[in-house]
């Protein structure tokens, strides 16, 4: 089974400011990853999939990057709808596994 | 827009047979696959399986054979009956669906199911 690492667990940002989350592989899976957001008491939402390719509707302040075992997932100037936890997701081997998520918080 | 909602008691004994439906709006049933995803209270997700539109399956290994996704296209709805379950199991527990295997589109809202005697 892929272990998927996220770092950090918690992350303070001020609304307005840039925010990059992190996450990481226990082996490679190319560009299978995805991210997702998750508000309280709500189910995910797909943000971004193939490690870059934002899905639809998502705003372009959300950009995903990295391949083989590092990926990073970029929001720049926040907005005060950011603040959630957030998941990556491996999809190249199966079980298809998830971080643990980082919770972005405000400052 | 596609649009799921979960149904199935919100509290299972210990050693008994959890089951959950997901019904499915706005889309056929056929045209995606279909999936069980988990979270226990203040956890991160765990993909339980997935089934697409001819029946063909995949369940995570570390149920250990106890989980059973089915399809009844005739209700445009999917199931899932985990068995043996225990405290471990308690979890918010959500149906979903994608255009592939791969990634989540589509989320129902969730349902908490407790096991507690």
């Amino acid at each position: 089974e892929i272990v998927m690492t996220q770092s950090p667990a918690t992350l303070s940002v001020s609304p307005g400011e840039g925010a990059t989350l992190s996450c990481r592989a226990s082996q490679s899976v190319g560009s299978k990853l995805a991210w997702y957001q998750q508000k309280p008491g709500q189910a995910p939402r797909l943000l971004i999939y193939g490690a870059s390719t934002r899905a639809t509707g998502i705003p372009a302040r959300f950009s995903g990057s990295g391949s083989g075992t590092e990926f990073t997932l970029t929001i720049s100037s926040l907005q005060s709808e950011d603040f959630a936890v957030y998941y990556c997701q491996q999809y190249k081997n199966w079980p298809i596994t998830f971080g643990q998520g980082t919770r972005l918080e405000i400052k | 827009q596609v649009q799921l909602q979960e149904s199935g008691p919100g509290l299972v004994k210990p050693s008994e047979t959890l089951s959950l439906t997901c019904t499915v709006s706005g889309g056929s049933i056929s045209s995606y696959y279909w999936s069980w995803i988990r979270q226990p209270p203040g956890k991160g997700l765990e993909w339980i399986g997935y089934i697409n539109y001819s029946g063909s399956t995949n369940y995570n290994p570390s149920l250990k054979s106890r989980a059973t996704i089915s399809l009844d296209t005739s209700k445009n709805q999917f199931s899932l009956k985990l068995s043996s379950v225990t405290a471990a199991d308690t979890a918010v527990y959500y149906c979903a669906g994608g255009y592939t295997t791969t990634v989540i589109d589509y989320w129902g809202q969730g349902t908490l199911v407790t096991v507690s005697s």
